[in-house]
């Protein structure tokens, strides 16, 4: 079935430092990929999103391209902050509209100052 | 715009016992989600809803697992009875349709501790 691997946290970086969270999805289809963030005490809201090969999301600093070729959707930002500590899941939707979204396990993020 | 609404924001029960909770997604979303988080994982899906109608239920324990949306609005989902392994956070999500592409929104969640 349809499965999303995120690396494994927790991750624990200094402020300005640059981030990255490896997030792979199994290849059926093309599917609509999404990072979703959690702040402390807070449900989960969507960060970006990109629903085709080679499209870009992008929120607040943060970035992820659609890697088709290596069924990759890493996200990146350049210079974390004390503030963007949570913790992140990657998605990806299902491959028709009876299908279901599937989510990576999390990763927990932590910026210190 | 108001969010998605939960109720109860947390829940503990003796297992055995039965337990509901309450969903309220955004106005004019056709499609909700009922996901159970265990501690250190990623949501799972229980049910969808498209409207009134269940998308997709197959990852629900329907011996103890139930859940109704009635007029295509509102949701409850029901535990009877828990076992000690239903502990987790409970989400409700909503979503414009079914469409993959579009985002779903978070309500809360509600924290479940069975004892």
């Amino acid at each position: 079935g349809n499965s999303v691997t995120q690396m494994e946290g927790p991750v624990t970086l200094s402020e300005e430092a640059f981030l990255t969270i490896n997030c792979t999805y199994t290849a059926t289809g093309y599917p609509s990929l999404f990072w979703y963030v959690q702040y402390p005490g807070e449900g989960l809201q969507l960060l970006l999103k990109a629903t085709k090969a080679d499209d870009k999301g992008s929120n607040k600093g943060f970035e992820a391209t659609y890697r088709k070729e290596t069924t990759s959707f890493h996200l990146e930002k350049g210079s974390v902050q004390v503030s963007d500590s949570a913790v992140y899941f990657c998605a990806r939707a299902p491959n028709t509209n009876a299908g279901k979204s599937t989510f990576g396990d999390g990763t927990t993020l932590t910026v210190k100052p | 715009e108001a969010g998605v609404a939960q109720s109860p924001r947390y829940k503990i029960i003796e297992k055995r016992q039965s337990v509901a909770f309450w969903c309220n997604p955004i106005s004019g979303h056709a499609t909700l989600y009922w996901y159970q988080q265990i501690l250190g994982q990623g949501p799972k899906l229980l049910i969808q809803f498209q409207n009134n109608g269940v998308v997709d239920d197959s990852q629900l324990p329907k011996d103890r697992f139930s859940a109704e949306r009635l007029k295509g609005v509102d949701s409850t989902l029901k535990i009877q009875p828990a076992k000690l392994e239903d502990s987790a956070v409970y989400l409700c999500a909503s979503s414009l349709d079914n469409r993959g592409s579009y985002e779903q929104y978070f309500g809360p969640g509600t924290r479940l501790t069975v004892t």
